[in-house]
């Protein structure tokens, strides 16, 4: 079976500044690896997404993430964030069997601050 | 693109009700997921159907059940509802093919049960 951990439920940040969300997985079979965005009562937007190839993978509004296979981890990075964003930001992974069961972690809270 | 539409966005029952949610997918996508995102939690995957038939399902128990129809639309349906059922819905499109599949998400049902 496969999990996710964000480490970080929350993280507060000042606009223009760095940011760095984090995700560590667990699965015993190779995956495929995700970053969703989730707006107040909006559903989950894909930021990026690692399927193969280079580790550093680019997204939409400036996002990256790095995968490390050896350290399980897939953490979201931005040089400098926007009051627009503040939201939900949710890690998931899923095998690569076809299948597209997702498992999500329990997403980090970003909040941007003027 | 249409995206993916859910209906309705917000609706209350109370506990022992049966609801039914549902989702028109993105256009062309033969391959539907529901997940439930409990207040505070990632989403769960609940099932998924691929050409209208059930092709996986989450720890969920038989009183959650779906339906995918041939013009991409489908139905989640919840029976004698609890109050743990109480959550935010989302619905999620695909088109199968080898490799990774993206999901895309509609907005979501929140169901309150009292």
């Amino acid at each position: 079976a496969q999990s996710v951990t964000q480490l970080d439920s929350q993280v507060p940040v000042f606009e223009e500044a760095p940011v760095e969300l984090r995700c560590n997985y667990s699965s015993s079979v190779s995956v495929y690896l995700f970053w969703y965005v989730q707006y107040p009562n909006q559903g989950l937007q894909l930021l990026l997404k690692y399927l193969s190839g280079s580790t550093l993978v680019k997204g939409i509004n400036g996002f990256e993430a790095e995968f490390n296979k050896s350290q399980t981890s897939f953490h979201l990075r931005k040089p400098s964030v926007h009051i627009s964003d503040t939201a939900e930001y949710f890690c998931a992974v899923s095998v690569r069997s076809g299948s597209e069961k997702l498992v999500f972690g329990k997403g980090t809270k970003l909040t941007v601050n003027p | 693109e249409t995206g993916v539409t859910q209906s309705p966005t917000h609706l209350i029952k109370t506990r022992g009700q049966q609801v039914t949610l549902r989702c028109s997918s993105q256009s062309g996508h033969n391959t539907v997921s529901w997940y439930q995102q409990a207040l505070g939690q990632g989403p769960q995957f609940i099932f998924q159907y691929y050409r209208e038939e059930e092709n996986g399902r989450g720890n969920f128990p038989p009183r959650f059940s779906g339906l995918q129809f041939p013009n991409y639309s489908s139905e989640l349906n919840v029976n004698a509802l609890e109050l743990d059922d109480s959550a935010l819905y989302l619905c999620a499109s695909s088109f199968e093919a080898p490799g990774a599949n993206v999901l895309t998400f509609g907005a979501g049902s929140r169901l309150t049960v009292l």
